[in-house]
């Protein structure tokens, strides 16, 4: 079956522009997950969603990072005015039920070059 | 903040060799350790999920053991083959209901034909 999918995979942005990274997660699955890589780094939690509700955000770096699901399928992960410490791999990640145990499984991530 | 340590951070092997790397994190708050594999463009793969202590899981040739009271967890690879060669990464969740994991930097293994 599909796993999850992320689109672009590469995306390279000028400072100050916006970028709008897109989630497919693995259909049916009710908890979605965003994580954000830097080089050299292990990846670190941005944000959580239960369905359509995002129930923990506290990882977002600042408030220039906006995340939505608005029908508990497809996230976008949206960055305004990107600067050169966005520049990451974007990881999203889904599982099937919302317990703390379940497997998350992740897309092959976006790598956003912000110059 | 939550510190997971991996080591070694890179490693060389010979195929056929055995090889462990080692998970590091806090015994306090402890929930689940999870274990990915991650090769180079795609996406990381679930290895296990531990919660008990003194857990051992094993898939193929890969093993894990969990020590929850000194906060530590080992991955083994028995007979490393070329395929093998990937990043490790280990993740650990605490028991406060929140759903994030904290990830470790990996462990970057290379076999060597």
């Amino acid at each position: 079956g599909a796993g999850v999918s992320q689109s672009p995979r590469y995306k390279v942005a000028k400072r100050g522009q916006d970028v709008a990274l897109r989630c497919d997660p693995i259909s049916g699955h009710v908890s979605l997950f965003w994580y954000q890589q830097a080089l050299g780094q292990g990846p670190e939690f941005l944000t959580y969603f239960q369905n359509e509700a995002q129930l923990d955000k506290s990882g977002l770096p600042s408030d220039r990072f906006f995340a939505e699901r608005p029908e508990g399928s497809v996230s976008t992960l949206k960055i305004q005015r990107t600067q050169q410490e966005d520049s990451a791999v974007y990881l999203c990640a889904s599982s099937h039920r919302e317990g703390l145990t379940d497997t998350q499984y992740f897309g092959p991530g976006t790598r956003l070059t912000v110059l | 903040i939550l510190n997971v340590e991996q080591s070694p951070q890179s490693l060389h092997v010979q195929e056929g060799d055995s090889t462990n790397f080692t998970c590091s994190f806090p015994s306090s708050n402890f929930y689940a350790l999870h274990w990915y594999r991650w090769e180079t463009a795609k996406s990381p793969e679930a290895l296990f999920v531990m919660t008990l202590n003194g857990d051992e899981k094993k898939k193929g040739r890969i093993s894990a053991t969990l020590n929850t009271k000194e906060g530590y967890s080992y991955l083994y690879i028995k007979g490393s083959q070329p395929e093998d060669s990937a990043t490790y990464l280990c993740a650990f969740m605490r028991d406060t209901g929140r759903r994030a994991l904290t990830f470790g930097s990996g462990t970057r293994l290379q076999v060597q034909p």
